[in-house]
């Protein structure tokens, strides 16, 4: 089955630097790679996803990019803010929606101002 | 609209009680999922249920545990004989059919003594 390794397990940078989460998987069927954050106490927020026919995607300050034959995906956070320290999971799924997700162990953000 | 529901938010229990999760899905999603993080873990993929097909419960991690879903909307997750290695935050997500995204509610807090 699929496995999915996250690095670093934490991550501590300065306000305003930017910050990258790697993360690796085993099944080459994965075509599905989302990113979630997890605030304290909260509930895991999807913020940002990318498919196997896509290299790079960007939404404002968060990209994620995908090399499919290396098997590995990285979120890239630039000009880092207080609000973004969370935890960040990465997961990978099979071959078709609806099917379970399976997670990186997280990474733990901290952005000091 | 309404997000994914979960109740209780909390449950405290005695080794060997049975314990029941319940989880409310976003209204029009056919597919429910259940995970569970355990502290500083990721999410650990338990069940996942679509429309009215056979549920895949290759994630339960034991006889112990099981889960319903009535009516293609509400999943109660139920544990047996709870043991200490039970307690974690047991999170419910739900997605549309033939779709990745997966939202999820607040979670349950589940603690054995």
């Amino acid at each position: 089955g699929e496995n999915v390794e996250q690095h670093p397990s934490t991550l501590s940078v300065q306000e305003g630097d930017s910050a990258v989460i790697k993360c690796t998987y085993s099944d080459s069927a994965s075509n599905y790679f989302p990113w979630y954050k997890q605030e304290l106490g909260k509930r895991p927020q999807l913020i940002i996803d990318i498919r196997s026919n896509v290299g790079e995607k960007k939404d404002q300050r968060i990209a994620v990019t995908l090399n499919k034959t290396a098997k590995h995906f990285s979120l890239h956070i630039t000009e880092t803010q207080p609000e973004d320290s969370a935890v960040y999971f990465c997961a990978a799924s099979a071959n078709q929606a609806g099917t379970a997700l399976i997670f990186g162990k997280g990474t733990t953000l901290s952005v000091s101002s | 609209g309404a997000g994914v529901s979960q109740s209780p938010s909390n449950k405290v229990t005695e080794k060997g009680k049975d314990v029941e999760l319940r989880c409310d899905p976003i209204s029009g999603h056919t597919a429910l999922y259940w995970y569970r993080q355990s502290l500083g873990q990721g999410l650990e993929f338990l069940i996942y249920f679509q429309g009215n097909s056979a549920p895949d419960k290759s994630g339960l991690p034991s006889d112990r545990f099981s889960a319903e879903r009535t009516g293609g909307s509400v999943s109660t997750l139920t544990i047996q004989r709870t043991q200490q290695e039970d307690s974690a935050v047991y999170l419910c997500a739900s997605s549309l059919p033939s779709t990745y995204e997966q939202y999820f509610g607040p979670g349950t807090r589940l603690t054995v003594t």
